[in-house]
């Protein structure tokens, strides 16, 4: 069964480096999206990506962050100059289609610790 | 700004025990309410997807109901056995398509 998958699976970085965060999403699909968890809280929903271009993005996904599709296989999420609260598990996901009735897949997620 | 929230919070059963889990949101604008599985450290595993005109949908021993108009959407688990253990979240998807998560229920079923 085709899933979405994540690299690194933990990433450990010193607050004011770069890091850049990988998934692969599934084949076939065609909108992708970052999510992060906070550890022991709610998982929340950074940005949305299709043909090339963000189409939502929320208050936190600031200039800090970026997104790219750099080939036709990965996407990846970059963050310029982490902060100690940048500390999450960040989860990709993607879908068929970009409506609201889409069921989205998820990646097992990259733990990211800023230390 | 839609909220949802996610009762209980914790739940411990024996194994066999029928469940329901509880979501509810602020906002009954929605486009689907989707039912997700995350384990510890886990990503998170879709279980059930039901659109907004749509009041129930089953998949083997799951059944999650939604009633839009009074912003609930119960998740009932059948014969609850140990591999069920984990935390349940909803995800709301309202107008702009983001989807608003709860805080979900952590559930274990012991032997």
């Amino acid at each position: 069964e085709p899933e979405v998958t994540q690299t690194p699976s933990h990433q450990v970085t010193q607050m004011g480096q770069e890091v850049i965060l990988r998934c692969v999403p599934i084949s076939n699909h065609l909108y992708f999206y970052w999510y992060r968890q906070i550890l022991g809280q709610k998982v929340e929903f950074l940005v949305s990506f299709y043909n090339n271009e963000i189409s939502e993005k929320s208050e936190i996904f600031d200039d800090q962050f970026s997104v790219e599709r750099p080939d036709g296989s990965n996407f990846t999420l970059k963050i310029r100059s982490t902060k100690l609260e940048d500390s999450a598990m960040y989860f990709c996901a993607s879908s068929e289609g970009g409506q609201g009735w889409n069921e989205q897949f998820f990646g097992p997620g990259t733990r990211l610790t800023v230390l | 700004k839609q909220e949802v929230t996610q009762i209980p919070a914790a739940l411990s059963v024996p194994e066999g025990e029928n469940l329901v889990l509880n979501c509810s949101f602020t906002d009954s604008a929605i486009y689907n309410l989707q039912w997700f599985r995350q384990d510890p450290g886990k990503g998170l595993t879709s279980l059930l997807l039901i659109q907004s005109s749509q009041r129930e949908q089953t998949s083997g021993r799951l059944n999650a109901s939604l009633d839009k108009s009074s912003g609930r959407s119960t998740l009932y688990i059948a014969a609850s056995q140990p591999g069920d253990s984990a935390t349940y979240l909803c995800a709301v998807r309202g107008g702009s398509y983001i989807p608003t998560f709860g805080r979900g229920t952590s559930l274990i079923v012991h032997p």
